[in-house]
């Protein structure tokens, strides 16, 4: 089982809606919690990131956790077409020395 | 706050030759770094773990005196690929770890071997 799972999509929405990604992960103890964006042939940039049960909230982009379903969504409002990236999950260990990523789910705005 | 510069940010060499990648963090300090690399339409794939004074820890199945890492001090790692080939040509992305364990990224370093 891999550490961290994410749907690779595509995943495609008009321009307007919510794009809703997913992630889960393995490791109970796990504490951080990250959402990165990459548009293609650019290192990944930091979105969001979330250490607590429940929404955090940044603009239009809002994590959710869920430590007991080993879960971690993204949801993004109002989604515009620069917006299309691929999305990745990142977790750490509950030691910290391992950051584990998903495969990363790639997102599509329709104008 | 939180920056990481990698220079160059794109090099071509002739397949034999090595070429040295620098990572910085130029508003923190970083004791440790990761290296990673990335080919075209695939995910991001964790090459070492560079911890400031001691060796660098390898993922299996990466070569360690091919792909030599040197984190001399909290702001700077350098990786360097020894006798590179074509098939090292790749996109190299550094990190480096900051507050709260979170990791920000470099730009990048596109190599081309020919």
């Amino acid at each position: 089982q891999k550490e961290v799972e994410q749907n690779s999509g595509p995943l495609s929405v008009p321009e307007g809606a919510i794009a809703s990604l997913n992630c889960t992960y393995s490791d109970r103890g796990s504490q951080s919690f990250f959402w990165y964006r990459q548009y293609s042939g650019k290192s990944p940039e930091l979105i969001m990131s979330i250490y607590s049960n429940g929404d955090k909230e940044d603009g239009r982009f809002t994590a959710q956790l869920n430590k007991a379903s080993q879960y971690v969504s993204l949801l993004i409002r109002d989604s515009q077409p620069s917006d299309s990236a691929t999305y990745l999950c990142a977790v750490n260990s509950p030691s910290g020395n391992q950051f584990y990523f998903g495969t990363g789910t790639s997102l599509t705005v329709i104008p | 706050g939180a920056v990481v510069s990698q220079h160059p940010s794109w090099v071509i060499c002739k397949s034999g030759t090595s070429v040295k990648i620098e990572c910085r963090s130029l508003d923190f300090q970083a004791t440790t770094m990761f290296w990673y690399r990335q080919f075209p339409k695939q995910s991001l794939m964790l090459m070492a773990t560079s911890n400031e004074g001691s060796k660098a820890t390898y993922e299996q199945g990466v070569e360690k005196d091919k792909f030599l890492i040197n984190h001399a001090s909290l702001t700077l790692s350098t990786l360097t690929v020894t006798s590179a080939h074509p098939e090292d040509s790749s996109f190299y992305i550094c990190s480096a770890r900051g507050t709260a364990d979170t990791q920000y990224f470099g730009p990048g370093t596109r190599l081309t071997v020919l």
